[in-house]
C-alpha cells in the first residue's frame, strides 16, 4: 500500500504569515494515464472534509487563491500564503493513483 | 446544488449488520465513481470502499474486505454500503464521497458498534 507521510503533524501558524505542509509518498503517484492524483482536503471543526486541491496543483472552485499545491512524483506541498483564522482545521493529503486509496495522517493547523 | 445525503447509521451490537445509503442530487450520479470513507472518533480519514461508474469494479480496504459490500442504484441516484459482521473498530462517521473527480462529500452518518 502507498504510505503518505505528512509533516508537520501539528502546525502552529501566525495570522498573516505563510504556512506549508509536506506530503511524501512511499512510491510515485504518477498514474499510467499520465496524471498525478494527489489531492488536499481541509477539515474544519465540525464540518465534512472539503477538497482544496486536485491533481497536485489545481485549486477547486471557491478555494481562496492563498492556497496552492505543488510537487511531483513522491514529494508534494500545500502552501498557504497568508494564514487566516478560518484556515484552522486538519489538512489531509490523499492519493487516488493506486489501490487502495490512502490518506496522510493529517496536519492540525492552529493559530498561535 | 450538489447534495450527498447519507443515512442508515445507528447503534448495533458486535456481529450485527447495517446498510448505509447515500442519496445524491444536483449532479449526474451515474457518471461518477463513488466511495465510502470513514473517520473513527478522534482519528483521521480512512478510505473504505469504491465503486466505478456503472458498478463494474469494486475495491475494498483490507480491514473491511469480505464483510462490507458496496453497490449503487443509478435509477435511484443512490450509493449503498452493506456492513456485516460489524466490530467495535468499525465505529466511525461514514461519509460518501467522490474525492478524485468532483470533490463532493456528504455530511456523514454515524455508526456505533457496541454491546
Amino acid at each position: 500500500d502507498v504510505v503518505l507521510t505528512q509533516s508537520p503533524l501539528s502546525l502552529p501558524a501566525t495570522l498573516g504569515q505563510p504556512a506549508s505542509i509536506s506530503c511524501r509518498s512511499s512510491q510515485s503517484l504518477v498514474h499510467r494515464d499520465g496524471n498525478t492524483y494527489l489531492i488536499w482536503f481541509q477539515e474544519r471543526p465540525g464540518q465534512s472534509p472539503r477538497r482544496l486541491i486536485y491533481s497536485v496543483s489545481n485549486r477547486d472552485s471557491g478555494v481562496p487563491d492563498r492556497f496552492s499545491g505543488s510537487g511531483s512524483g513522491t514529494d508534494f506541498t500545500l502552501k498557504i500564503s497568508r494564514v487566516e483564522a478560518e484556515d484552522v482545521g486538519v489538512y489531509y493529503c490523499m492519493q487516488g493513483t493506486h489501490w487502495p486509496l490512502t490518506f496522510g495522517q493529517g496536519t492540525n493547523l492552529e493559530i498561535k | 446544488e450538489v447534495q450527498l445525503l447519507e443515512s442508515g447509521g445507528g447503534l448495533v451490537q458486535p456481529g450485527g449488520s447495517l446498510r448505509l445509503s447515500c442519496a445524491a442530487s444536483g449532479f449526474t450520479f451515474s457518471r461518477y465513481a463513488m466511495s465510502w470513507v470513514r473517520q473513527a472518533p478522534g482519528k483521521g480519514l480512512e478510505w473504505v470502499s469504491s465503486i466505478t461508474a456503472g458498478g463494474d469494479a469494486r475495491h475494498y480496504a483490507d480491514s473491511v474486505k469480505g464483510r462490507f459490500t458496496i453497490s449503487r442504484d443509478d435509477s435511484k441516484d443512490t450509493l449503498y454500503l452493506q456492513m456485516n459482521s460489524l466490530r467495535s473498530e468499525d465505529t466511525a462517521l461514514y461519509y460518501c464521497a467522490n474525492m478524485v473527480t468532483t470533490g463532493y462529500w456528504g455530511q456523514g452518518t454515524r455508526v456505533t458498534v457496541s454491546s
